[in-house]
């Protein structure tokens, strides 16, 4: 089946550590994207990607980071430097320009 | 930054009647996209209006756009149970990279 799978679905972080949410896509896709999403809220970008070794950072990229060293994975770091993390974290693809997006089932990231 | 603002917030009506949302945004647009979200999942791709489209169809969907006010209209029509969930508008804009952005988005909740 194609499609776009995050993982973990719940991931919790300490004090000071640092967490990478994953991002998998065998659709093929050229862009991925991540977002954030809080309660009861829209979805902010945070990075996105348009090709490999390649991104550009979103609206709220600081205390973020990502790479893209292959087309089907695009992870992201929540770095200690991101003091307000818990959100629920969304990943997308999409063919390219001005094209629909996909999106996987999300990452739900909570503080301990 | 947010680029489209949905109205209403939250919405409430009975099964068998039809919902409607707008959506207003700010700059120059090249299409209209809406999605749906059902409580902790991803986002789910409805439909995608250009800019040079007045009107769309797609099974008990129809969406309009007006790009002189800028705004958008999603109408679902005999509502389901099934279709209680919060629904968003999103846009591309025309200057600058490619970045989907969403608005804040309206919460249906369908009653039987």
């Amino acid at each position: 089946d194609g499609g776009i799978t995050q993982s973990p679905k719940y991931l919790f972080r300490k004090e000071g550590q640092n967490v990478t949410l994953s991002c998998e896509q065998n659709l093929n896709h050229d862009a991925m994207y991540w977002y954030r999403q809080d309660p009861g809220q829209g979805l902010r970008l945070i990075y996105y990607s348009q090709i490999v070794n390649d991104f550009q950072k979103g609206d709220i990229a600081e205390g973020y980071s990502v790479s893209r060293e292959k087309k089907e994975s695009f992870p992201l770091t929540v770095t200690s430097a991101q003091k307000n993390p818990t959100a629920f974290y969304l990943c997308a693809s999409g063919r390219g320009e001005w094209e629909k997006l996909f999106f996987g089932s999300g990452t739900q990231l909570s503080v301990l | 930054s947010q680029q489209g603002e949905e109205d209403p917030q939250a919405l409430s009506i009975q099964e068998g009647e039809n919902a409607t949302m707008n959506c207003s945004y700010k700059t120059s647009i090249n299409n209209l996209q809406w999605y749906r979200q059902n409580s902790g999942r991803g986002l789910v791709h409805l439909i995608l209006i250009r800019s040079n489209e007045r009107e769309k169809h797609s099974g008990r969907l129809r969406v309009t756009l007006d790009t002189s006010k800028k705004s958008s209209s999603l109408l679902i029509t005999a509502s389901r149970a099934a279709d209680t969930a919060s629904y968003f508008c999103a846009t591309y804009l025309i200057q600058g990279a490619q970045k989907l952005v969403f608005g804040q988005g309206t919460r249906l909740t369908i009653n039987p």
